[in-house]
C-alpha cells in the first residue's frame, strides 16, 4: 500500500493562485489516475478534478491539474481565487487492491 | 440524472448491529463499482472497501477488514455497509459513491454511537 500527503492548510487571497500538492509515498505517482475532491462544510465531497487533469462539466478552468514524476507528485493548481473556493481539498489514487485519500488541505482565501 | 440516496441518520448504542443503505438510480447499477468512505468528527476522508456489483467481489481496507461488511442487492440497485457490533469510535459519517476513476457521491449518513 501507499500513502498520499498534502499539506496541512494552504492561504491565498482572492485573485491570487495557489497550488496544492500531493505526494505518493511508494509506486510511481504516474501509474494510477489521481483525483481531486472539495469539501465544504457540511456538504458531500464533488470532484473538481480526475484523471490526472480532467475536469468534470461544470468545474471552472480555473481548476487543473498536474502530475511531476520527478518529485511523485500531483498538483492541483486554483487560480483567480475566489472567497468560494474555499474548502478542504483531497487528493486521491488507487492501486490493484485499494484506493487512498491524501490527508486533505484546508485552503483558505482570504 | 446519477442519484445516490443513502438512509438516514442512526444513533446506536455500543455493540449494537447496524446497516445502512446507499440506493443508487439513473444508470446501470452493475457498471460502476460502489466504495463506502468514512469521515470521522473533523478528520479527512478515509476509504473503508469497494464492491463489484457483477460478481459482489470486495476489497477491503485492511484496517477494517472483519469489522464491516459491504454487500449489494443488485435487483434494487442498492449497496449496504454493516456492522455486527459497534464501537463508540465507529461515530462518523458514511459515503457511498460509485466510481471507475472518478467518485460520485452519495449524501452521507451520519453514525452516532453512544452509551
Amino acid at each position: 500500500n501507499f500513502l498520499l500527503t498534502q499539506p496541512h492548510s494552504v492561504s491565498e487571497s482572492p485573485g491570487k493562485t495557489v497550488t496544492i500538492s500531493c505526494t505518493r509515498s511508494s509506486g510511481s505517482i504516474a501509474s494510477n489516475f489521481v483525483q481531486w475532491y472539495q469539501q465544504r462544510p457540511g456538504s458531500s465531497p464533488t470532484t473538481v478534478i480526475y484523471e490526472d487533469f480532467l475536469r468534470p462539466s461544470g468545474v471552472p478552468d480555473r481548476f487543473s491539474g498536474s502530475i511531476d514524476r520527478s518529485s511523485n507528485s500531483a498538483s492541483l493548481t486554483i487560480s483567480g481565487l475566489k472567497t468560494e473556493d474555499e474548502a478542504d481539498y483531497y487528493c486521491q489514487s488507487y492501486d490493484s487492491t485499494d484506493q487512498v485519500f491524501g490527508g486533505g488541505t484546508k485552503l483558505t482565501v482570504l | 440524472e446519477v442519484q445516490l440516496v443513502q438512509s438516514g441518520a442512526e444513533v446506536k448504542k455500543p455493540g449494537e448491529s447496524l446497516r445502512i443503505s446507499c440506493k443508487a438510480s439513473g444508470y446501470y447499477f452493475n457498471t460502476y463499482w460502489i466504495s463506502w468512505v468514512r469521515q470521522m468528527p473533523g478528520k479527512g476522508l478515509e476509504w473503508m472497501g469497494r464492491i463489484d456489483p457483477t460478481d459482489s467481489h470486495v476489497n477491503y481496507s485492511p484496517s477494517l477488514q472483519g469489522h464491516i461488511t459491504i454487500s449489494v442487492d443488485t435487483s434494487i440497485s442498492t449497496a449496504y455497509l454493516q456492522w455486527s457490533s459497534l464501537k463508540a469510535s465507529d461515530t462518523a459519517i458514511y459515503y457511498c459513491a460509485r466510481h471507475r476513476n472518478m467518485y460520485e457521491w452519495g449524501q452521507g449518513t451520519l453514525v452516532t454511537v453512544s452509551s
